[in-house]
């Protein structure tokens, strides 16, 4: 049964930082993962989504990895601003049950002036 | 092009009463999924729909919790004699007839409270 962790679970930084958030899972038969965006209140911004045969992603100053053998994926935020507070969600998408994404519970992340 | 659709966006419910939630998936998109989202959680599947179709309801409650898609109109995720534990965000996504990476589109949710 795929399980997905985040962790930190919350994250403060001054504005300018780069920083990581990083993403474990269970199987590593997944088909994909996907990062989202959730701000307050608000439904799911999708970021990134790497193929189980690709190893990152990149957009913008955003930078997602995927090591299935280890089971990780890191979402890489260059030069973070205020703008980027939001809760980061990972979503895997198994191999034998690719019609359901399997979500971490989150990292609330905080980007101060 | 219009996103998904979800309406009501905030729902208030008594305790005993139905909830029905709505949600319009994008245009040309014939699969609809329904997550819920906990207080302080991630979301977590509920089911997997394509018109007139149960494909994967194995995140849904045994009780209580329905959901349809019919041939015409929106899915609906119907929930009856709510109860305080019923209290959550139902986010509704869709996804495209055929993709290679089965990739989701989420509606904003609906909020729904049962007092």
């Amino acid at each position: 049964k795929q399980e997905v962790t985040q962790i930190p679970a919350a994250l403060s930084v001054p504005e300018g930082e780069n920083l990581v958030l990083n993403c474990s899972f269970t199987d590593s038969a997944i088909y994909n993962l996907q990062w989202f965006r959730q701000d307050p209140g608000k439904g799911l911004t999708s970021l990134l989504l790497i193929q189980s045969s690709q190893r990152e992603q990149t957009s913008g100053r955003l930078n997602a990895s995927l090591d299935k053998s280890s089971g990780r994926s890191t979402l890489y935020i260059a030069a973070s601003q205020p703008g980027d507070s939001a809760t980061y969600l990972c979503a895997a998408r198994s191999s034998g049950g690719y019609n359901k994404l399997i979500f971490g519970a989150g990292t609330r992340l905080a980007v101060h002036p | 092009n219009a996103g998904v659709m979800q309406n009501p966006r905030h729902l208030v419910r008594r305790r005993g009463q139905e909830a029905r939630l709505r949600c319009s998936p994008m245009k040309g998109h014939s699969h609809v999924y329904w997550y819920r989202q906990l207080p302080e959680e991630g979301l977590k599947f509920m089911v997997y729909l394509q018109k007139e179709n149960i494909i994967d309801e194995s995140g849904m409650p045994k009780e209580r919790f329905s959901a349809e898609f019919p041939k015409e109109g929106p899915s609906i995720l119907r929930i009856q004699q709510v109860v305080r534990g019923d209290s959550a965000a139902y986010f509704c996504a869709s996804s495209p007839p055929s993709t290679v990476a089965y990739e989701q589109y989420f509606g904003p949710g609906t909020r729904l409270t049962v007092t």
